[in-house]
């Protein structure tokens, strides 16, 4: 069964450098999002993208942060300088692109800024 | 925009009994409600899901149900068994088609105790 897949699995680097976290989403799905769980708290929304563009984006999602499908299997989300409190995993999730349809979810990036 | 509210945060049954797990949502205009399951370390994987056209769903042993009067939906696990000791977390579409970020709820660490 094919799966979402996000490259690197852990990540740690200086506050104020630049991180892009990858994400190759099902092959068929037209839909993708990028979530972050900061640890032991709930999955937040951060953007969803559609036909190369942003759909929606929630309020953590300032300009710090930007998406691409570079190709037509990548997914990125790069945070431009990061700071401290980015330290979370990175969930990328993809669906078909029916209305209501699941979210299939990546393994995540476990990002650390020290 | 969208709040999700999910307790108990921590639940704890005796192996063989019954887990329920209930949520609130607060937008009226949210229509699709999964559930999704997350063991320590791993990516949160779709146990069930209800639509708001419908008040029940089944699924072997998991079972959810809808109240869109009341905006609450509660999952229902039954026979419970060790494997299914994880976090459990509800979640809410934020808007009608297109593509939709979910909000999910905070969670509720299921115990089970042999």
């Amino acid at each position: 069964e094919p799966e979402v897949t996000q490259t690197p699995s852990h990540q740690v680097t200086q506050m104020g450098q630049e991180v892009i976290l990858r994400c190759v989403p099902i092959s068929n799905h037209l839909y993708f999002y990028w979530y972050r769980q900061i640890l032991g708290q709930k999955v937040e929304f951060l953007v969803s993208f559609y036909n190369n563009e942003i759909s929606e984006k929630s309020e953590i999602f300032d300009d710090q942060f930007s998406v691409e499908r570079p190709d037509g299997s990548n997914f990125t989300l790069k945070i431009r300088s990061t700071k401290l409190e980015d330290s979370a995993m990175y969930f990328c999730a993809s669906r078909r692109g029916l209305t209501r349809e699941t979210q299939y979810f990546g393994p995540g990036t476990r990002l650390l800024v020290l | 925009g969208e709040n999700v509210e999910q307790h108990p945060s921590t639940l704890s049954v005796q192996e063989g009994d019954s887990a329920v797990i209930k949520c609130t949502y607060s937008d009226s205009a949210s229509n699709y409600f999964p559930w999704y399951k997350q063991e320590l370390g791993k990516r949160p994987q779709l146990i069930i899901d209800i639509r708001s056209n419908v008040g029940e769903k089944k699924d072997q042993r998991i079972a959810v149900t809808l109240n869109k009067t009341a905006k609450h939906f509660s999952l229902h696990i039954t026979e419970t068994q060790p494997e299914d000791s994880a976090v459990y977390f509800c979640a809410a579409s934020i808007k009608e088609g297109g593509a939709d970020g979910l909000t999910f709820g905070k969670g509720t660490h299921l115990i089970i105790q042999p």
